[in-house]
């Protein structure tokens, strides 16, 4: 069975505070791993998706790596308007289309 | 997101009673998925619709649970008899193609209460 797990559980950062978060996974076989922000009282918002290991994407201060075990999103010198939720999910080969998600990091930036 | 439009954003239900959430994909999305997140918890997988098909139902609860993705209209995810432990966000999310790597895009979700 696919599991996700995401660490922290919540982190609290200073604005300009550099920092990643962890997205650890098992599956049989990785179609796709995305990143996603939520705030609170809406949808997930898509951020990013990796294929494959040692694929790098970037977007304003996030930038998201993928290994075969794991997948990192840092984040550069963040603002508090970068505070929501970031969850991760996979996508597993066999399937089908269905996402599989991480609890997600609580992410708080203080100005 | 906002392209994916679910109706109602809030809705309150009596235990004993049914909940219909509706859910508008993107325009030219023919795919759909519904997910719950329970408080505290994360997102769950519930099922995956084409026009009039169920192609992936592994994630819904086996009895009062049922979804539907007709040729014209919204997707609409049926609860019967509701119970206290049926409280969540439903979110539904559209993408165009079933194959491979095509982001799913999410609505607001539908905030149902079961009092």
């Amino acid at each position: 069975e696919d599991q996700v797990t995401q660490s922290p559980e919540a982190l609290r950062l200073q604005e300009g505070e550099s920092s990643s978060l962890n997205c650890s996974y098992t599956v049989s076989g990785l179609r796709g791993l995305f990143w996603y922000r939520q705030d609170p009282g809406k949808g997930p918002e898509f951020l990013f998706t990796l294929y494959s290991a040692g694929e790098e994407k970037e977007k304003e201060r996030l930038k998201a790596t993928l290994t075969k075990k794991e997948s990192f999103l840092h984040i550069t010198a963040p603002k508090p308007e970068d505070s929501a939720t970031y969850l991760c999910a996979v996508q597993e080969e066999t399937s089908g289309s269905r996402l599989t998600f991480g609890e997600g990091t609580q992410l708080t930036v203080n100005p | 997101n906002a392209g994916v439009m679910q109706n109602p954003r809030h809705l309150v239900r009596r235990r004993g009673q049914e909940a219909r959430l509706r859910c508008s994909p993107m325009k030219g999305h023919s795919h759909v998925y519904w997910y719950r997140q329970l408080p505290e918890e994360g997102l769950k997988f519930m099922v995956y619709l084409q026009k009039e098909n169920i192609i992936d139902e592994s994630g819904m609860p086996k009895e009062r649970f049922s979804a539907e993705f007709p040729k014209e209209g919204p997707s609409i995810l049926r609860i019967q008899q509701v119970v206290r432990g049926d409280s969540a966000a439903y979110f539904c999310a559209s993408s165009p193609l079933r194959q491979r790597n095509t982001e799913a895009f999410f609505g607001q979700g539908t905030r149902l209460t079961v009092v």
